[in-house]
């Protein structure tokens, strides 16, 4: 049992490429998050997805695309990479919720991305 | 929007000696309150969590206090051990449900032998 796994660990753009992050998680979990991790700021939310085939925006969307073809993937794309987008990320998966019982969420192991 | 404040953003401590780190959230329909730990370029874990019917949890070292008139949560470790160093993340429910979450800054807790 695996859990959380993303691809690559680490990564290096120049400014203007494009690259897409892979979260796998192997828990059958229904919800699963892209969060961005930057000094002093916590984890903010990217995207989410609640499901299969469905994406919402979260905190600070602007600048990322996301796809959840599978239940068991969810993929965070960049289109146009810029500096400000140098920072850690975050896949997370969890149970859904129902009414007002909220779930845990476990975290993959993080992709460093430095934007050049 | 919503807002987790967290406070201290750095606290260090000699080994044994007890540690807090106080959350403040904004949105009053927040109603779940997870911690988690970061240990150096480890992923972030939940070690405890707390619901809005509950004022107070403890698991072993760690306790979670919940205040929902004054919107504030607290974590508490005791007898602290240089394994406990690791930045400490607390984080509020954000209504609409999902299970999102709003992340307060983290504290950084160094535990001195």
């Amino acid at each position: 049992n695996a859990g959380v796994t993303q691809t690559p660990k680490f990564r290096v753009l120049k400014t203007g490429q494009s690259m897409t992050l892979l979260c796998a998680q192997d828990m059958n979990h229904e919800y699963m998050y892209w969060y961005r991790q930057d000094p002093g700021m916590g984890l903010r939310l990217i995207h989410y997805s609640v499901g299969e085939g469905t994406t919402a925006k979260g905190e600070v969307p602007d600048g990322y695309n996301v796809s959840r073809l599978k239940k068991q993937n969810f993929l965070l794309g960049l289109e146009s990479a810029a500096p400000s987008q140098t920072s850690v990320y975050f896949c997370a998966s969890s149970l859904p919720s129902f009414g007002r019982r909220y779930n845990e969420q476990f975290f993959g192991p993080g992709t460093r991305l430095t934007v050049l | 929007g919503e807002n987790v404040e967290q406070h201290p953003s750095t606290l260090s401590v000699q080994e044994g000696d007890s540690a807090v780190i106080k959350c403040t959230y904004s949105d009053s329909a927040s109603n779940y309150f997870p911690w988690y730990k970061q240990e150096l370029g480890k992923r972030p874990q939940l070690i405890i969590d707390i619901r809005s019917n509950v004022g107070e949890k403890k698991d072993q070292r760690i306790a979670v206090t919940l205040n929902k008139t004054a919107k504030h949560f607290s974590l508490h470790i005791t007898e602290t051990q240089p394994e406990d160093s690791a930045v400490y993340f607390c984080a509020a429910s954000i209504s609409g449900g999902y299970n999102k979450l709003i992340f307060g800054a983290g504290t950084r807790l160094a535990v001195h032998p």
